[in-house]
């Protein structure tokens, strides 16, 4: 099943903080963050591990709770370059290797 | 060192016909999986492929079909397009397959079913 994403979309004044949010019904190994500016490829943002390795973007930093199966990404003193859709992915393994899955999005406006 | 490339970017098909597209890891990379984008549903997996195997594969029917070449290229491929098939493919590529493994991803083939 697709992780649950939250809230859909976001609209932000540039210096505003903001929380996207990421929920699974399955038992998570790893949680990665993608962004996607329009027209663009997603780009790797944050990979945050089973047992608290997290590894990724130096000005976004993000949480992992593994009891409640959720990720939250927090992006603070928000930038102009920060508008985009935000994917969480997850997944499970099967048959000895990984199927990834990936939430709707999050839509994030930054305006000046 | 060079991103992941994706042919063709853009094309437009009809009903009943069948599609190949075509990407080309990053050099090193091993594991190359594939993505339809859609508004409704968002990234959905397709299918993965790691040393020219099928590892895995996604909800989706037999038409979407893919394969790895020894170079680590893949390329899938849709028969019998549908006007639903109207997606982004994206393909991304890893070192390994494995969910601790970052995965780059290419700018997409934007296909359109008429």
């Amino acid at each position: 099943q697709q992780p649950v994403q939250s809230p859909q979309a976001v609209i932000l004044r540039e210096g505003e903080d903001a929380v996207i949010n990421c929920s699974s019904s399955k038992a998570l190994y790893s949680v990665h963050w993608y962004r996607q500016k329009h027209g663009e490829a997603p780009v790797f943002l944050m990979i945050l591990l089973k047992g608290g390795e997290q590894k990724g973007h130096e000005k976004i930093s993000a949480s992992f709770n593994e009891k409640k199966q959720q990720s939250s990404l927090y992006l603070t003193a928000s930038q102009l370059s920060y508008s985009g859709t935000y994917f969480c992915g997850t997944g499970a393994f099967s048959g000895g290797s990984y199927i990834p899955t990936f939430g709707r999005g999050t839509s994030l406006i930054v305006h000046p | 060192k060079a991103g992941v490339t994706q042919t063709p970017r853009y094309l437009i098909k009809t009903r009943g016909q069948q599609v190949t597209l075509s990407c080309s890891p990053i050099s090193g990379h091993r594991s190359v999986s594939w993505y339809q984008q859609t508004p409704g549903q968002g990234l959905q997996f397709l299918f993965e492929y790691f040393s020219e195997t099928q590892r895995n594969k996604g909800n989706f029917p037999g038409r979407f079909s893919g394969r790895q070449f020894s170079n680590s290229r893949s390329e899938m491929n849709v028969s019998t397009l549908e006007l639903g098939d109207s997606a982004l493919y994206l393909c991304a590529s890893s070192l390994q397959s494995s969910g601790a493994n970052v995965l780059t991803f290419g700018a997409g083939s934007r296909l359109t079913v008429l």
